[in-house]
């Protein structure tokens, strides 16, 4: 079981807004690490799509945007196209584990 | 442009070993962190191994504690993982990843992953 917890699925229609949790304990994203994340199109490797909270590296989209509260955090994706269907992931910092660790991830579909 | 490629993937044997290696260019490669993450089918990431750029500071999951060994050669710009001991739950795609820098924790490129699968 994840140190990141993630809902398995979302669901939007096309032009919509969704938005994914990560949830994090008091040794992760509550003791202030930073959270990242990655998106995993079919088929394919992950790719670092929101890093350090809320940057984005050069050619994402800003469709993408990233928070961070507290011991959670959320991205979001404004003007849902078909091709973000993927699997989203975050990552941070575990004190305790003194590892990175990843969220189960979420699966993104797009009606 | 960044690239990172695995090799020395396939079937092993459960007790065997395997050596994965991982070429990479495009970067200096002696200035970033590198690890491997897999994914068993159908699951997600778990992070296997992180090395630093002086392979100083080594970090294993517990599952992979005391049977795997991360290492890379600077000279040679390539990050292997010796699996020994092979467990069926080590079965999954394994990626090689480019720290940010250093000391990142979080990683900026991803190679294309390679399968390793352990069966009698």
């Amino acid at each position: 079981q994840s140190l990141l917890t993630q809902p398995p699925s979302v669901s939007g229609a096309p032009g919509q807004t969704v938005t994914f949790s990560c949830t994090g304990t008091d040794s992760n994203i509550g003791a202030g690490y930073e959270v990242h994340w990655y998106q995993q199109l079919p088929g394919r490797a992950p790719k670092l799509l929101i890093f350090v909270n809320t940057l984005r590296p050069s050619g994402v989209p800003d469709r993408f945007s990233g928070s961070k509260s507290g011991t959670s955090a959320s991205l979001a994706i404004t003007g849902l196209q078909a091709e973000d269907e993927a699997d989203y992931y975050c990552q941070s910092y575990d004190l305790s584990l003194r590892s990175v660790v990843f969220g189960g991830g979420t699966k993104l579909t797009v009606l | 442009e960044v690239q990172l490629e695995e090799s020395g993937g396939g079937l092993g044997q459960p007790g065997g070993s395997l050596r994965l290696s991982c070429a990479a260019s495009g970067f200096s490669f002696k200035t970033y962190a590198m690890a491997w993450v897999r994914q068993a089918a159908g699951r997600g990431l778990e992070l296997v191994s992180s090395i630093s750029g002086n392979g100083g500071d080594i970090h294993y999951a517990d599952a992979v504690k005391g049977r795997f060994t991360i290492s890379r050669d600077n000279s040679e710009n390539t990050l292997h993982l010796q699996m020994k001991n092979l467990r069926a739950e080590d079965t999954a795609v394994y990626y090689c990843l480019k720290d940010r820098s250093d000391s990142s924790a979080f990683f900026d490129s991803w190679g294309q992953g390679i399968r390793v699968s352990v069966s009698s």
